[in-house]
């Protein structure tokens, strides 16, 4: 049973656009979402986080909105830049359980 | 300000052998979450953890795997007669609180031969 779920495994952008990465979950407890970035043989790295009373949270080229009636939120990155090129991840924690559950990730490419 | 340390990062063990994973967790930090990532595959939670009590261990197999968190010194992710299958990135976070973001280490690659 997938509680979150990144549906598209790759994106390709090119350098300067909007790259929008979506993610859907469907868990109605959870109250608190997160994005990492992972380049290859590293560990994740925390990008941006939003709470379920927000809808939107932004940090610098980093934008997350949160659809909480759709069960959806997405990840903008304004503008894309090569080395935005790695795996992000959508994760999610909520009611009793503090566990982060996490999507199966959506590769990025920016092309330059 | 050291972020979460793991050692080793690339760890050799033949079929059989017991294997330690280690943990150091960001100052002022004391909640711990183990993660497994298989080839393709995405994160995978194992085991939620404050110094010295396991809060959550519904994602650790229930047998050959243990983890703690003493009061002092790192977390320890110990599986014993390691076979083929658990070879896998295990990735550890730290968190200051269980609401707080969790930040992860660089991992530990496990290659059982």
């Amino acid at each position: 049973d997938q509680q979150v779920k990144q549906n598209s495994p790759s994106l390709s952008v090119q350098e300067g656009r909007i790259s929008i990465l979506n993610c859907d979950y469907t868990n109605s407890m959870f109250d608190y979402f997160l994005w990492y970035k992972k380049y290859p043989a590293e560990g994740p790295t925390f990008l941006i986080s939003i709470s379920s009373i927000k809808d939107k949270n932004e940090d610098g080229r980093f934008t997350v909105f949160l659809n909480k009636s759709a069960k959806h939120l997405s990840l903008h990155i304004v503008p894309s830049q090569p080395g935005d090129s790695a795996v992000y991840f959508c994760a999610a924690r909520g009611g009793s359980n503090y566990k982060l559950t996490f999507g199966k990730g959506t590769l990025l490419t920016v092309n330059p | 300000n050291a972020g979460v340390m793991q050692n080793p990062r690339h760890l050799v063990r033949r079929r059989g052998q017991e294997a330690r994973l280690r943990c150091s967790p960001m100052k002022g930090h004391s909640h711990v979450y183990w993660y497994r990532q298989l080839p393709e595959e995405g994160l995978k939670f194992m085991v939620y953890l404050q110094k010295e009590n396991i809060i959550d261990e519904s994602g650790m197999p229930k047998e050959r795997f243990s983890a703690e968190f003493p009061k002092e010194g790192p977390s320890i992710l110990r599986i014993q007669q390691v076979v083929r299958g658990d070879s896998a990135a295990y990735f550890c976070a730290s968190l200051r609180s269980e609401v707080a973001e969790a930040f992860f280490g660089q991992g530990t690659r496990l290659t059982v031969v």
